[in-house]
């Protein structure tokens, strides 16, 4: 079955420290493939993206993402983490579906940044 | 400016009541949705309307009705609400249509609890 994997459902790090949050998909196509953040009582917003092209994607925050086909990941990144990046992030997976298109969530990764 | 808006942000009702939660977005977008956010924080998809019409249906009691009454606009109606219901519901919104798999502009949420 296509689906998403976030491995880690609490991550914590410290003040600048390393942010490592792991996503996993399956796709029976090329995948088009998001990190959302969503911070306490709000929706969600967009980090990132990945569709085609270069496989190194830069968002917003400092955050930057790496698609790899062969190891089916695409783990979100950041070099210095900040008490502001406290939240929980999605991975999701966009596929193919009756004729259009849904996307697929992780189960999302809660992370804590210890000052 | 909000570019999805949902209202009411919190909702607090009886078992057995019926009501209602709307969205718009202002983004000029084609495609809109709604998905559920349980207590885990597990998303899923619940409906997904194009252009006013419905193209994903997913396996959710009929109990929840969607209406779009123009593309602006996609308002969740719920009849009989039960304990099970209590969740936050999220609208989302993408440009592009449904044979293109595009970024999902979300919303708030609302924080619906059911006693």
């Amino acid at each position: 079955a296509q689906s998403v994997t976030q491995l880690g459902s609490h991550v914590s790090v410290s003040e600048g420290a390393l942010v490592l949050l792991r996503c996993n998909y399956s796709s029976s196509v090329p995948p088009y493939l998001f990190w959302y953040v969503q911070y306490p009582n709000q929706g969600l917003q967009l980090l990132l993206k990945y569709t085609t092209g270069a496989t190194l994607v830069k968002g917003i925050n400092g955050f930057e993402a790496e698609f790899k086909k062969s190891e089916t990941s695409f783990h979100l990144t950041k070099p210095s983490a900040h008490m502001s990046d406290a939240a929980e992030y999605f991975c999701a997976v966009s596929l193919p579906y009756s004729g259009t298109y849904k996307y697929i969530f992780g189960t999302g990764t809660r992370l804590k940044v210890l000052a | 400016d909000t570019a999805v808006s949902q209202t009411p942000k919190y909702l607090v009702t009886q078992m057995g009541n019926d009501k209602s939660i709307k969205c718009e977005q202002n983004l000029g977008h084609d495609t809109m949705y709604w998905y559920k956010q349980d207590s885990k924080k597990f998303l899923k998809i619940m409906f997904s309307y194009n252009n006013k019409e419905l193209i994903i249906n997913e396996t959710v009691p009929n109990r929840f009705s969607p209406k779009s009454p123009d593309k602006a606009h996609l308002n969740l109606h719920i009849n009989s609400l039960e304990l099970g219901d209590s969740a936050v519901y999220f609208c989302a919104s993408s440009s592009r249509g449904i044979l293109v798999r595009d970024t999902q502009y979300f919303g708030p949420g609302t924080r619906l609890t059911v006693l």
